[in-house]
């Protein structure tokens, strides 16, 4: 039940956008993201529920589209901070696997000046 | 608001010996998750508890490892006699009470800074 996050890596100029995908082959009740900096704890961006929501804080936001069970977050004129692995994170079924989150293999973000 | 503590930030054990992993969830938060993260590698669920219970413990392998939330102090992770496999970051999450919060803050999970653990 681990999604599929893609690519596995991406480098970027400061100033450039760049999207990260993540899909499930299971109905999914929720996404989560996060970034994780190397030697460092995951750090929360945001939640995504079922619905077809769409969220963001500052240059990052996030879309689920739960028919095709993907969701994607999106970094928009990126900085440096932004560098890092970022992670899904999906729960798939509230009942059967109440808390869980499966996450994906993370995709490598690096911003060079 | 404290985050989520852990401690040790890093363990040295030898095969065989055992490794006992802590973890303080932030303050108001009564779930606790643990994951193992291999170097490159997303992170994988073990163990989910509530305060003296264990809700799903399927990620954990049966032998060797375990998990306990008293109801007071830390959430512990043990890992009896130590192989070199186990070489790993430990990272603990925790989230508030169901039901006493918004459902989107009772899903979010805040980590930890991990423990790494390296068995020689």
């Amino acid at each position: 039940q681990q999604p599929v996050q893609s690519p596995q890596a991406v480098i970027l100029r400061e100033g450039e956008d760049a999207v990260i995908n993540c899909s499930s082959s299971k109905a999914l009740y929720s996404v989560h993201w996060y970034r994780q900096k190397h030697g460092e704890a995951p750090v929360f961006l945001m939640i995504l529920l079922k619905g077809g929501e769409q969220k963001g804080h500052d240059k990052i936001s996030a879309s689920f589209n739960e028919k095709k069970q993907q969701s994607s977050l999106y970094l928009t004129a990126s900085q440096l901070s932004y560098s890092g692995t970022y992670f899904c994170g999906t729960q798939a079924d509230r009942g059967s696997t109440l808390g869980r989150l499966y996450f994906g293999r993370g995709t490598q973000l690096t911003v060079w000046p | 608001n404290a985050g989520v503590m852990q401690n040790p930030r890093h363990l040295v054990r030898r095969r065989g010996q055992e490794a006992r992993l802590r973890c303080s969830p932030m303050k108001g938060h009564s779930h606790v998750y643990w994951y193992r993260q291999l170097p490159e590698e997303g992170l994988k669920f073990m163990v989910y508890l509530q305060k003296e219970n264990i809700i799903d413990e399927s990620g954990m392998p049966k032998e060797r490892f375990s998990a306990e939330f008293p109801k007071e102090g830390p959430s512990i992770l043990r890992i009896q006699q130590v192989v070199r496999g186990d070489s790993a970051a430990y990272f603990c999450a925790s989230s508030p009470a169901w039901g006493r919060l918004m459902w989107t803050s009772w899903e979010t999970q805040y980590f930890g800074p991990g423990t790494r653990l390296l068995v020689l």
